[in-house]
């Protein structure tokens, strides 16, 4: 099932410069992941951040979150090709353990 | 980090035949395995969980009798798609859940296409 709602749809962007992606979602959470998905292949988590944290930090990547609008970010400062794939948002993970997915993110850094 | 092995990585078959895509893990005890479908340029859509030892629980519409699930072990799990159709083509992909794992681990998807 799905009910968070990632935008931009698609980016695209020139290497060394930033990309966000936004996550909205709809009901209270414990925490929200964030997974990226090369071409034709599984997902790889990237960061998770509690209910109780405003930013993390990761190598090039910082995630926000405010639970007051139900949102949340994820920057890649100075983007590489390598960082071309799908980002999505997850919640969930409760005691049924199931997460609910965005739609994700497109994102293509060019060389 | 976690491991989890998904094969085969892409399979062809015919129409009507059966297939079973396996998901191991490595290096932990997945006690909770999720499998997923995905469409081209769609998120994942979860189709069924399942706990080592137990019956899946499948989603709303998903048939479990043509997509049988078995975790008959803490460290494998297979999705068995049976009588295919060229409408189950699709992008299929495993993610356990360990009790002692925080995190998600996701098996590298596999590509089905039906004939």
């Amino acid at each position: 099932s799905q009910q968070g709602e990632e935008d931009p749809q698609a980016l695209s962007i020139q290497e060394g410069e930033n990309a966000t992606m936004n996550c909205s979602y709809k009901t209270s959470i414990n925490n929200l992941q964030w997974y990226r998905q090369n071409s034709g292949r599984g997902l790889v988590h990237l960061i998770l951040i509690r209910s109780n944290e405003r930013e993390k930090h990761s190598g090039r990547l910082r995630v926000t979150l405010d639970t007051s609008k139900k949102s949340s970010s994820l920057l890649i400062t100075a983007s590489r090709a390598a960082d071309t794939a799908s980002y999505f948002c997850a919640t969930g993970g409760g005691n049924n353990r199931k997460l609910i997915w965005g739609l994700g993110t497109s994102l293509a850094v060019n060389p | 980090g976690a491991v989890v092995s998904q094969h085969p990585s892409r399979v062809i078959c015919k129409s009507g035949t059966s297939v079973k895509i396996e998901c191991r893990s490595l290096d932990f005890q997945a006690t909770t395995m999720f499998w997923y479908r995905q469409f081209p340029k769609q998120s994942l859509m979860l189709m069924a969980t399942s706990n080592e030892g137990s019956k899946a629980t499948y989603e709303q519409g998903v048939e479990k009798d043509k997509f049988l699930i078995n975790h008959a072990s803490l460290t494998l799990s297979t999705l068995t798609v049976t009588s295919a159709h060229p409408e189950d083509s699709s992008f299929y992909i495993c993610s356990a859940k360990s009790d002692s794992n925080y995190g998600y681990t996701f098996g590298s998807g596999t590509r089905l296409t039906v004939v």
